[in-house]
């Protein structure tokens, strides 16, 4: 399978634990992104990377959250002490480009359950 | 598997009829579009898209329309399967990286 593949699939925690997530991007794809989704809402953006660089992050993205790229190419999603709130969908897209508006392909995402 | 959305608009049609749906996009800049599809449980697969200079597109069963004057962007499917259940969501980018996403439309095809 050469898509986007993220790791886990799912995962269960307790509020204030910290959690991991996994995203390893299309291979030779320069941009990975990070986009929460929760239940009846479309995908909201997180952050992005080109190659190791993180060039935006948005304001959803807290200090509880961190994203790396370090080696341009896998990407971790960190969230400490872990809320309720964030309870959602996480999903990372990579694409393949240089200036702007190329085709993002979606992982599967991890789902986050925050109890 | 589990939901998408549970409070979506909705569109219901008949296996083998046509299918519209309508998005309205927000921002007059935008400069490319992206229809997804996405079924329960599983990330957003990418459909079709259309970049501003165009006014139309088509590919496999699935056709682009796009009309700036009124903001508005609609995805036609051929002779609808009943694979093509799922929530459908069109995201604009305007020359930044990030998506911005509509809401979704639920797709239910009746057998």
């Amino acid at each position: 399978d050469t898509g986007v593949s993220q790791n886990p699939r799912h995962k269960i925690t307790k509020r204030g634990q910290n959690v991991t997530f996994r995203c390893d991007p299309i291979s030779e794809h320069n941009r990975l992104y990070w986009y929460r989704q929760t239940l009846g809402q479309g995908p909201e953006f997180l952050t992005y990377f080109q190659n190791e660089a993180q060039l935006e992050k948005s304001r959803l993205l807290s200090d509880r959250f961190s994203a790396e790229r370090p080696k341009g190419s896998f990407s971790t999603l960190e969230i400490q002490r872990t809320e309720q709130g964030d309870s959602a969908m996480y999903l990372c897209a990579s694409s393949l480009g240089f200036l702007g508006g190329e085709t993002q392909y979606f992982g599967p995402g991890t789902r986050l359950l925050v109890l | 598997g589990e939901s998408v959305g549970l409070h979506l608009p909705t569109l219901s049609v008949q296996e083998g009829d046509n299918s519209i749906i309508n998005c309205a996009y927000s921002n007059s800049a935008s400069d490319y579009f992206i229809w997804y599809k996405q079924e329960s449980g599983k990330g957003p697969q990418f459909i079709i898209d259309i970049r501003s200079n165009m006014d139309k597109r088509q590919g496999q069963r699935v056709t682009v329309l796009l009309n700036k004057t009124v903001k508005h962007l609609s995805l036609q499917i051929a002779a609808t399967q009943p694979g093509d259940s799922a929530v459908y969501f069109c995201a604009e980018n305007f020359g930044n990286e990030k998506l911005t996403f509509g809401t979704g439309t639920r797709l239910t095809i009746i057998p």
